[in-house]
């Protein structure tokens, strides 16, 4: 079994400040672990995955995350906000066991950037 | 762009019609995707393909759901008999054949059920 808990609906930062998104995971086997963000009437767009090689992942467009496992989380965060990140953002686990199907999706964080 | 496609974008349907759906994955990819993502949830796993194998279903997709890739390519998902609570958007997403790869989604189409 796997589930996926983002621990804030919403976030709202200024833009030039740190951004922190964040994400604790459940899973019976080893994880892999990913960050989407969804813009308003856009595709899911992946920021980073994380996949059993180094625990500090980096992505796109700044953004990195860090897996810790003794902490089951995998946080989102950004050094420095940008009014283009006010976007919805996805915590997704996904398990290699008899195959590798679904992924699980958490409720999603909606982030606001004000200027 | 070679991304995946999905058709039709939006589709308005009265009770009780029957409505399908297209997802085209991008070419190289032998696994396809289904999820449904309803207003302030994220999306949850319908079914799973590799290639013409329909190897994974959710309990979400009850019987007026059916969804096939016949020659391991497109894809189609059938809802028979809509009701208002099939109302959501619906993902489709691609990936290579190689343990825990990343899946690429489609736009969805939003499907509206009056």
């Amino acid at each position: 079994a796997q589930s996926v808990t983002q621990l804030d609906s919403h976030v709202s930062v200024s833009e030039g400040t740190p951004v922190l998104l964040r994400c604790n995971y459940s899973s019976s086997y080893s994880p892999s672990l990913f960050w989407y963000v969804q813009h308003p009437n856009k595709g899911l767009q992946l920021l980073l995955k994380y996949t059993s090689a180094a625990t500090l992942v980096k992505g796109i467009n700044g953004f990195e995350a860090e897996f810790k496992k003794s902490e089951t989380s995998f946080h989102l965060t950004k050094p420095s906000a940008h009014m283009s990140d006010a976007a919805e953002y996805f915590c997704v686990v996904r398990t290699i066991n008899t195959n590798a199907g679904k992924s699980t999706f958490g409720d999603g964080t909606t982030l606001t950037v004000k200027p | 762009d070679t991304g995946v496609s999905q058709n039709p974008r939006h589709k308005i349907t009265k009770r009780g019609q029957n409505v399908t759906f297209r997802c085209d994955p991008i070419s190289e990819h032998n696994r396809l995707y289904w999820y449904r993502q309803t207003l302030g949830q994220g999306p949850e796993f319908l079914t799973y393909f590799q290639n013409e194998a329909q190897l994974e279903k959710s309990r979400l997709l009850s019987d007026r759901f059916s969804a096939e890739r016949p020659k391991g390519s497109f894809s189609t998902l059938e809802i028979q008999r809509t009701e208002q609570g099939d109302s959501a958007m619906y993902l489709c997403a691609s990936s290579p054949d190689r343990g825990v790869a990343t899946q690429y989604f489609g736009p969805g189409t939003r499907l509206t059920v009056l």
